[in-house]
């Protein structure tokens, strides 16, 4: 059954740790992408990989790091240096970086205290 | 600078067809068409999109003017499980940029 996966949904960090969120696909896609959702908002994105051993900046990617060592997998790291690390993280990836549908994950909602 | 524009809320009745318009006024040449839409607290799921010619698929109809300035998504019966958020987006490359969409009701 092919897919994006996160892990996990929902996940409680206190202020000032590094925390990681997963995201895996089987989709055999060349491009992943990280966004970020706040309550009531639209979708922006953090971080995105055209192809292994690669990633680019978006938007909002201040206080965030990407690694892509493998295909299938594209972690986001989520360190002190966000100011407003809670919300919803979603993983997406396509077939390849242009005019191509993006297929999401399930999403993973951080909440930092 | 917004790239579409949509109504923030729209209404449905139950079976009836939904019309979901976006305005992309400064749409270029290249620029493709997309439609997603969103179901609280999931990741959002494609729908259709399109350059030109108007498209169908299994979830939708998307109706594109001739000056491709404006679209409509056409869910042509409504089912309460369609109430969700739904986004237009304009696109060339990978940069997918979602606004705020418009929240569709779909009502017994």
């Amino acid at each position: 059954d092919g897919g994006i996966t996160q892990s996990p949904k929902y996940l409680f960090r206190k202020e000032g740790q590094n925390v990681t969120l997963s995201c895996e696909q089987n989709l055999n896609h060349d491009a992943m992408y990280w966004y970020r959702q706040d309550p009531g908002q639209g979708l922006r994105l953090i971080y995105y990989s055209q192809i292994v051993n690669d990633f680019q900046k978006g938007d909002i990617a201040e206080g965030y790091s990407v690694s892509r060592e493998k295909k299938e997998s594209f972690p986001l790291t989520v360190t002190s240096a966000q100011k407003n690390p809670t919300a919803f993280y979603l993983c997406a990836s396509s077939i390849g970086f242009l005019t191509y549908e993006q297929y999401f994950g399930p999403g993973t909602r951080l909440t930092v205290t | 600078d917004a790239k579409t524009t949509q109504p923030p809320s729209m209404d449905c009745a139950e079976g009836r067809a939904a019309n979901l318009p976006c305005n992309h006024s400064t749409i270029s040449g290249n620029e493709y068409v997309y439609w997603y839409r969103q179901i609280h607290s999931q990741g959002p799921q494609y729908i259709i999109h399109g350059l030109k010619n108007n498209e169908t698929n299994e979830m939708a109809s998307l109706i594109i003017t001739e000056d491709r300035k404006s679209s409509t998504l056409i869910l042509p019966h409504a089912t309460l499980r369609d109430t969700a958020v739904y986004y237009c987006i304009v696109r060339v490359g990978g940069d997918m940029r979602f606004g705020a969409g418009t929240r569709l009701t779909v009502k017994p």
